[in-house]
């Protein structure tokens, strides 16, 4: 079955501590994104990325890190410099490629929660 | 970028249709208006999306305004699994896929 995993599903860390959430795709969408959603709250964007090799920052990036080497997977590390890592995690990819393909939608993993304490 | 405007919640009653309206006065022409809903503890589903017509599709339909500046999620027979947090959102086509979620609208379904 095609789709996106993340893991774990709940995470539980110390403060102080770097902290890597999983994400990983096999529908062959060349964009992924990571959103954090914190309670009662909407969905803010951390990192995306169009491409392969490639990311940018969204809305609130400060204290987190990607990568994406292969199309397939694009971990997000939470970093110590993070001040509120708390939080609903979540992955999600589509078709769309870089700026000035139009608007596909996005497919979403079951989210990860971190707790930080 | 332009925003939406979503009650923050509404109520409807099983099998009864529900009409979710969404405001975007300052949507521009390359906008793309977007429904996602999410249940909670899981990720948001897409539910449809259009530009300028209205569209069907086999869990809603999205009907837009003329002006475009508002447009309406209608859910044709409401279930108790159609409970969730509902997202109206704008995005261009200049900008890929990238989404901005508001706070969207809570349905509550009624047995």
């Amino acid at each position: 079955d095609g789709g996106i995993t993340q893991s774990p599903k709940y995470l539980f860390r110390k403060e102080g501590q770097n902290v890597t959430l999983s994400c990983e795709q096999n529908l062959n969408h060349d964009a992924m994104y990571w959103y954090r959603q914190d309670p009662g709250q909407g969905l803010r964007l951390i990192y995306y990325s169009q491409i392969v090799n490639d990311f940018q920052k969204g809305d609130i990036a400060e204290g987190y890190s990607v990568s994406r080497e292969k199309k397939e997977s694009f971990p997000l590390t939470v970093t110590s410099a993070q001040k509120n890592p708390t939080a609903f995690y979540l992955c999600a990819s589509s078709r769309g490629g870089p700026s000035g393909v139009r608007s596909y939608e996005q497919y979403f993993g079951p989210g990860t929660r971190l707790t930080v304490t | 970028d332009a925003k939406t405007t979503q009650p923050n919640s509404m109520e409807s009653n099983e099998e009864e249709p529900v009409h979710l309206p969404c405001n975007h006065s300052t949507i521009s022409g390359t906008d793309y208006i977007h429904w996602y809903r999410q249940l909670p503890s899981q990720g948001p589903e897409y539910v449809i999306h259009g530009l300028t017509s209205n569209v069907n599709n086999r869990m809603a339909s999205l009907a837009i305004a003329e002006d475009r500046k508002s447009s309406t999620l209608i859910l044709h027979r409401a279930t108790l699994r159609d409970a969730a947090v509902y997202y109206c959102i704008l995005s261009k086509e200049t900008s890929g896929s990238r989404l901005t979620f508001g706070e969207g609208t809570q349905l509550t379904v009624n047995p």
